[in-house]
């Protein structure tokens, strides 16, 4: 157990709908990534928060992608009107501050998109 | 930009045979540097990193990397493999392009452990 948590650990959706997966990072680590990863692929950048603020954004990430962190605790990624090429594991992660930025990863949510 | 390629997508050793798994990567900058496990339906478990210290990198569960800057590698290695190692190795470089810890994964190894 890496101290992050997500939730849910499954999600199966009809294609069109809408899904929200929230993740808790460490409580102390200020950063907080998401990752998108694919069958026999590693995992994909897709955003990071800097407390509340999100700084970067991957070219991945659609305008069907939101993401949030209020108050620079939890963090919730939103997917609106989903498609099945958003099939995939979702993964969070909190980063140590020092030490080369080593992530410290949850269990993911595997979402599937029918 | 940073990069990183794993050289085999799969490796198939023998128990108690060694294990190489090959990493290339590209940064701009002075790079970390780290290997994932990612055992099936288990989380990312960080195996060992580099962090512009000691060259020869020491993780759990026995393996080693070895930093080589003149070789852009950072190869990982067991000198005995067991049948609990089979998983999915990933490897990571991650650099402050941009002010940013952007980490860029590779596509995985997945070994193969033969009794």
């Amino acid at each position: 157990d890496t101290g992050v948590s997500q939730d849910p650990r499954h999600k199966i959706t009809k294609r069109g709908q809408n899904v929200t997966f929230r993740c808790d990072p460490i409580s102390e680590h200020n950063r907080l990534y998401w990752y998108r990863q694919t069958l026999g692929q590693g995992p994909e950048f897709l955003t990071y928060f800097q407390n509340e603020a999100q700084l970067e954004k991957s070219r991945l990430l659609s305008d069907r992608f939101s993401a949030e962190r209020p108050k620079g605790s939890f963090s919730t990624l939103e997917i609106q009107r989903t498609e099945q090429g958003d099939s995939a594991m979702y993964l969070c992660a909190s980063p140590r501050e020092l030490e080369g930025n080593e992530q410290f990863f949850g269990p993911g949510t595997r979402l599937t998109v029918l | 930009a940073q990069s990183v390629t794993q050289l085999d997508s799969h490796v198939s050793v023998s128990e108690g045979t060694p294990v190489l798994l090959r990493c290339n990567y590209s940064s701009s900058y002075s790079p970390s540097l780290f290997w994932y496990v990612q055992h099936p339906n288990k989380g990312l478990q960080l195996l060992l990193k580099y962090t512009s210290a000691a060259t020869l990198v020491k993780g759990i569960n026995g393996f080693e990397a070895e930093f080589k800057k003149s070789e852009t590698s950072f190869h990982l290695t067991k000198p005995s493999a067991h049948m609990s190692d089979a998983a999915e190795y990933f490897c990571v470089v991650s650099d402050f392009e941009g002010g940013s810890y952007i980490p860029t994964f590779g596509r995985g190894t997945s070994l193969i452990v033969h009794p």
